[in-house]
């Protein structure tokens, strides 16, 4: 009864640095994607995908990538991790039925 | 295309007066409708979702919200608020299938002992 989980739950880098934020769910949702929380601008979508092998570019896109190689896993990568990339990120898949089902979070400080 | 605007960041009431957060939508379709509560430091949980059955929905830990089509609004309301109820609360849109998510702003809500 795992749901949707993220890791690492923390992580500071340092500028230009590289990383991945895994994301793997058990529901079988077709459905994943990618947002980021700052503070005053709730949730803002990055990318998501609808299915094994399809990715799209969500509001904020900008050194972020994906992909989907199995329905259970969608890794983020951050290429060259810049102090505008400090949030909070949240990877969600979402069922048939229109419901989102969040993980716990990654909190992410780039210096 | 869709948005929603949550009208208030901060609501503040005391313990056991009602609760009222406001959010109204736009849609070019029969959106759906939810609300999510985040405890500090914690994920997203849904509260409740409204998917063009009954106009008044009810959720989890006594909150309800109300579907008014006419005035592309979504309230959330609670006839009483306890200190367990301090959390911040997203109203959110979406189309049906695989269509985009647009979550609003959020609103913090403070209950005063």
């Amino acid at each position: 009864n795992a749901g949707v989980t993220q890791t690492p739950k923390f992580q500071v880098l340092k500028t230009g640095q590289s990383m991945t934020l895994q994301c793997a769910q058990d529901m079988n949702h077709e459905y994943m994607s990618w947002y980021r929380q700052d503070p005053g601008m709730g949730l803002r979508l990055i990318h998501y995908s609808v299915g094994a092998g399809i990715t799209d570019q969500g509001e904020v896109p900008n050194g972020y990538n994906v992909s989907r190689s199995t329905t259970e896993d969608f890794p983020l990568r951050l290429l060259s991790a810049a102090p505008s990339q400090t949030s909070v990120y949240f990877c969600a898949s979402k069922s048939g039925a229109n419901v989102l089902t969040f993980g716990a979070g990654s909190r992410l400080t780039v210096l | 295309a869709q948005s929603v605007t949550q009208l208030d960041s901060h609501v503040s009431v005391s313990e056991g007066t009602p609760v009222l957060l406001r959010c109204n939508y736009s849609s070019s379709y029969s959106p759906s409708l939810f609300w999510y509560v985040q405890h500090p430091n914690k994920g997203l949980q849904l509260l409740l979702k409204y998917t063009s059955a009954a106009t008044l929905v009810k959720g989890i830990n006594g909150f309800e919200a109300e579907f008014k089509k006419s005035e592309t609004s979504f309230h959330l309301t609670k006839p009483s608020a306890h200190m367990s109820d301090a959390a911040e609360y997203f109203c959110v849109v979406s189309g049906g299938g695989y269509q985009k998510v647009t979550f609003g702003t959020g609103t913090k809500l403070q209950v005063i002992p």
